[in-house]
């Protein structure tokens, strides 16, 4: 099992590029998320997915757009890059959304994004 | 809304030594309190799962527990080590499940030989 992978490592944008953050994982999990991870502060929720064809927004959707349409693969879609969206970027998945005892987040190793 | 405070955010402490991490959270209505590790440039690894209906839950050197009524888990690593150098992360997961789930900022720990 890779476990939840993620591609690139690392990106560097201008502002108003788009571009696309890739996540999957080979687990079969029904729960998929993606947070950024910013100085001094937790992880934020920006989307999630409980299946395939199922998305919601998060926390701090903003900017950010997200599709599902098979169980392995959960890409997050930066519309029009701004410098605000400097962060680092997680996926994650679980066996469900939960909650259901013994139902823990795997995440993969993130992107680091940057965009002047 | 559910706010998880991690203090202190750095820790250093000589090998060997025993620790603990906490993490203090203001809604007490939780299902699930999750211990991450995140090394530098790295994602995040699950340490413990610790469920709402327990008081703690152990791996090897690591303890985890969790007071609900205070509002209060702990992270217990027992003969600290230089590899046990990383940030230490908590996550609340409430009744909503993880569309909710709430992470602390975090406690960095260094383990100095």
């Amino acid at each position: 099992n890779a476990g939840v992978t993620q591609t690139p490592k690392f990106q560097v944008l201008k502002t108003g590029q788009s571009m696309t953050l890739q996540c999957a994982q080979d687990m079969n999990h029904e729960y998929m998320s993606w947070y950024r991870q910013d100085p001094g502060m937790g992880l934020r929720l920006i989307h999630y997915s409980v299946g395939a064809g199922i998305t919601d927004q998060g926390e701090v959707p903003n900017g950010y757009n997200v599709s599902r349409s098979t169980t392995e693969d959960f890409p997050l879609r930066l519309l029009s890059a701004a410098p605000s969206q400097t962060s680092v970027y997680f996926c994650a998945s679980s066996p469900i959304a939960g909650p259901t005892f013994y139902n823990e987040q795997f995440f993969g190793p993130g992107t680091r994004l940057t965009v002047l | 809304k559910q706010e998880v405070t991690q203090i202190p955010a750095a820790l250093s402490v000589p090998e060997g030594e025993n620790l603990v991490l906490n993490c203090s959270f203001t809604d007490s209505a939780i299902y699930n309190l999750q211990w991450f590790r995140q090394d530098p440039g790295k994602g995040l690894t699950s340490l413990l799962l610790i469920q709402s209906s327990q008081r703690e839950q152990t791996s090897g050197r690591l303890n985890a527990s969790l007071d609900k009524s205070s509002g209060r888990s702990t992270l217990y690593i027992a003969a600290s080590q230089p590899g046990d150098s990383a940030t230490y992360l908590c996550a609340v997961i409430p009744p909503g499940g993880y569309q909710k789930v709430t992470f602390g900022t975090g406690t960095k720990l260094q383990v100095i030989p």
